[in-house]
């Protein structure tokens, strides 16, 4: 079956580190990919997607994911991290109809 | 900009009760999606429908049945309410087959 795993439940950073959140799929043939964010108190949004063309892609905020097929991995990075960016973030994958299957989330504390 | 509303914000209900959660949106969206989210286990997805009258099982159906009278509306039904279902409720709808997903606020859920 197919499944989306996020390897971090829990990150805590301080402001200008970098970021890279671990994202892995299970499924062998075409999948779409997803990063979503829920900042506190608001509802989730997309971040970024990735359809096909190019493996690297740039989506809001200054977030940036890669697409590695040999890996089945959408890992979400950002060079610097400001203290807005604490949220949780969620992978997703679409892998043959309309149901988009999650991951369990990544918390993101940034401190000041 | 896509619009997804749902009816209540909080919602406290009492064991056995019957809930009715709404859901609006307003981009003529053909599928419409009801997840619920709980801490360290992302998001579930509980109904779905591809089509007005048309509803098919998620991972988790049990305990809830589904409303789809008009194609902007969906309606999350709990029968018979149980503290189990304390959760936070998101409602989410999609275009075509590959389209990502555009959250509702959210309904958080309390059954005491």
């Amino acid at each position: 079956a197919q499944s989306v795993s996020q390897h971090n439940h829990h990150v805590i950073l301080s402001e200008a580190a970098s970021l890279e959140l671990g994202c892995n799929y299970s499924y062998g043939g075409t999948v779409n990919l997803f990063w979503y964010v829920q900042y506190p108190g608001q509802h989730l949004q997309l971040l970024l997607k990735y359809f096909s063309g190019d493996p690297l892609v740039k989506g809001i905020k200054g977030f940036e994911a890669e697409f590695i097929k040999s890996k089945f991995s959408f890992n979400l990075r950002k060079p610097s991290v400001q203290w807005s960016d604490t949220a949780e973030y969620f992978c997703a994958g679409n892998f043959r109809d309309d149901k988009i299957i999650f991951g369990k989330g990544t918390r993101l504390h940034i401190l000041p | 900009d896509v619009k997804v509303t749902q009816s209540s914000r909080y919602l406290v209900k009492r064991t056995g009760e019957k809930v009715f959660l709404e859901c609006v949106q307003d981009m003529d969206h053909e599928n419409m999606f009801w997840y619920r989210q709980d801490p360290g286990l992302g998001l579930r997805l509980i109904y779905f429908s591809y089509d007005v009258k048309m509803k098919e099982k998620g991972d988790i159906p049990e305990g809830y049945s589904v409303s789809r009278e008009k194609k902007e509306r969906f309606s999350l039904i709990l029968e018979s309410a149980s503290t189990n279902q304390t959760s936070m409720y998101l409602c989410a709808s999609s275009g075509p087959q590959w389209n990502e997903q555009f959250f509702g606020p959210g309904t958080r859920l309390t059954v005491l």
